[in-house]
């Protein structure tokens, strides 16, 4: 069983939905919780880190930890067909090292205009 | 555009050939940090260096090696190559050893070096 659990999509979605992607996980240590996005021949890029357990909103973007169900998600409101890119979701016990994070293999989401 | 230059984009070669994998960290940082990325098993760590020494091993194979120079570039080497090293290689960079975005500063990563092994 994998650490970190990402459902592959491909996820399509109209312009304008509300889009929920989501990551289970297996460890109780982890404690940092992080989403990079993908964009088609492009490496990941950061887009939001939380903490421990509650919400963390940034623009259209809110990011969510339940620790007790070991279950993440990431929400886009009003998504844009420039949200169309791969996002994987990541997670470490500490902040000391990059060598640390655990990534979900991505979800694909399409936005159709 | 994140400031990492990955050289070659695309490269396709045969079994048991080997290949070297160039990487440029934005300007500062001194850290690189080498990823595979492959559909069943997503972004692997393979390894990291700091300011020219090795600080982290992942899940690298003996067959797999790589340095970083006294200009911080890097070089991922892959030899006896099997048809399941055909992957996207990423290339990161952060400006500590951290690499965390909580820790000294997050990972900017490069377009990636795609390779075919036939």
């Amino acid at each position: 069983q994998k650490e970190v659990e990402q459902d592959p999509g491909p996820l399509s979605v109209p312009e304008g939905a509300i889009v929920s992607l989501n990551c289970t996980y297996s460890n109780s240590a982890f404690q940092y919780f992080m989403w990079y996005r993908q964009y088609s021949r492009k490496g990941p890029e950061l887009l939001m880190y939380t903490y421990s357990s509650g919400n963390k909103e940034d623009g259209r973007f809110t990011a969510q930890v339940d620790k007790s169900s070991k279950y993440i998600s990431l929400f886009i409101r009003d998504s844009q067909p420039s949200d169309s890119a791969t996002y994987l979701c990541a997670m470490s016990k500490g902040y000391s090292s990059a060598s640390k994070i655990i990534f979900g293999s991505g979800t694909r989401l399409s936005i159709r205009p | 555009d994140s400031g990492v230059t990955q050289t070659p984009k695309h490269l396709i070669t045969a079994t048991g050939q080997r290949v070297t994998l160039r990487c440029s960290p934005r300007s500062g940082d001194l850290s690189v940090y080498w990823y595979q990325q492959s559909l069943d098993q997503g972004l692997q760590f393979l390894i990291q260096y700091y300011n020219g020494e090795e600080r982290a091993k992942g899940n690298i194979l003996e067959r797999f090696s790589a340095q970083q120079f006294p200009d911080l570039h890097s070089e991922l080497n892959l030899s006896s190559l099997e048809l399941g090293d055909s992957a996207l290689y990423f290339c990161a960079s952060s400006v500590g050893s951290s690499g965390s975005p909580v820790g000294t500063g997050e990972l900017f990563f490069g377009e990636g070096s795609r390779l075919t092994v036939l």
